[in-house]
């Protein structure tokens, strides 16, 4: 029974890059959350998909910023033209309705030269 | 809006001190509280939960309880291990909010023999 895939671990793009950031939720799970965790601070929400649907995107920066779950295959969360700001961790989880536990993945780490 | 409060750290112990970690929450409605652990290269983990006042959360010989009247949910342990290093998350769940958790900054725990 896997766990919350990500891939990369780790993605290091030059400014100005596009960095693809994937996430493969739990078997039977249609909830998927992004979160971003800079150095020094906690976990920041940015985006709630559901299969074919962005339900709450209020965490994420206007632009520069999507991402998707499509029907089939991982949800992708995508920079465009990466600056070093982007620079963190990302976390993927997925979401068990019954019992609200949200299972996190491993994470990207996204480095920005 | 929603927040978390968590102790700074790091918290530096000796291997069966007594641990404490200090959380409080601010929220509009009445949420479920959280703690998630992180371990070193790894993405969280739920520790333990709580779902309304006055409930006790345990798991691995750590403790919450939810304190409504002053909004906390302190972690605690009676005698900490090596093992139990880790960076500790404090969360929350307001369902009248949405159902993103909302994390405090993090508290780093480091245990030496």
């Amino acid at each position: 029974n896997a766990g919350v895939m990500q891939n990369p671990r780790h993605l290091v793009r030059r400014r100005g890059q596009e960095a693809r950031l994937r996430c493969s939720p739990m078997k039977g799970h249609s909830h998927v959350y992004w979160y971003r965790q800079l150095p020094e601070e906690g976990l920041k929400f940015m985006v709630y998909l559901q299969k074919e649907n962005i339900i709450d995107e209020s965490g994420m920066p206007k632009e520069r910023f999507s991402a998707e779950f499509p029907k089939e295959g991982p949800s992708i969360l995508r920079i465009q033209q990466v600056v070093r700001g982007d620079s963190a961790a990302y976390f993927c989880a997925s979401f068990r309705d019954r019992d609200e536990k949200l299972f996190f993945g491993s994470g990207t780490q996204l480095s920005v030269l | 809006g929603d927040s978390v409060t968590q102790m700074e750290g790091p918290v530096t112990l000796s291997e069966e001190a007594f641990l404490t970690i200090n959380c409080t929450y601010t929220a509009t409605g009445y949420p479920s509280l959280f703690w998630y652990v992180q371990y070193p290269g790894e993405g969280l983990q739920l520790l333990l939960k709580a779902t309304k006042a006055d409930d006790k959360g345990s798991n691995k010989g750590f403790e919450a309880t939810y304190r409504k009247e002053t909004t906390s949910f302190h972690l605690e342990k009676g005698s900490v291990q090596v093992s139990d290093s880790a960076v500790y998350f404090c969360a929350l769940n307001d369902h009248q909010a949405g159902t993103a958790l909302i994390f405090g900054k993090g508290t780093t725990l480091s245990v030496s023999s």
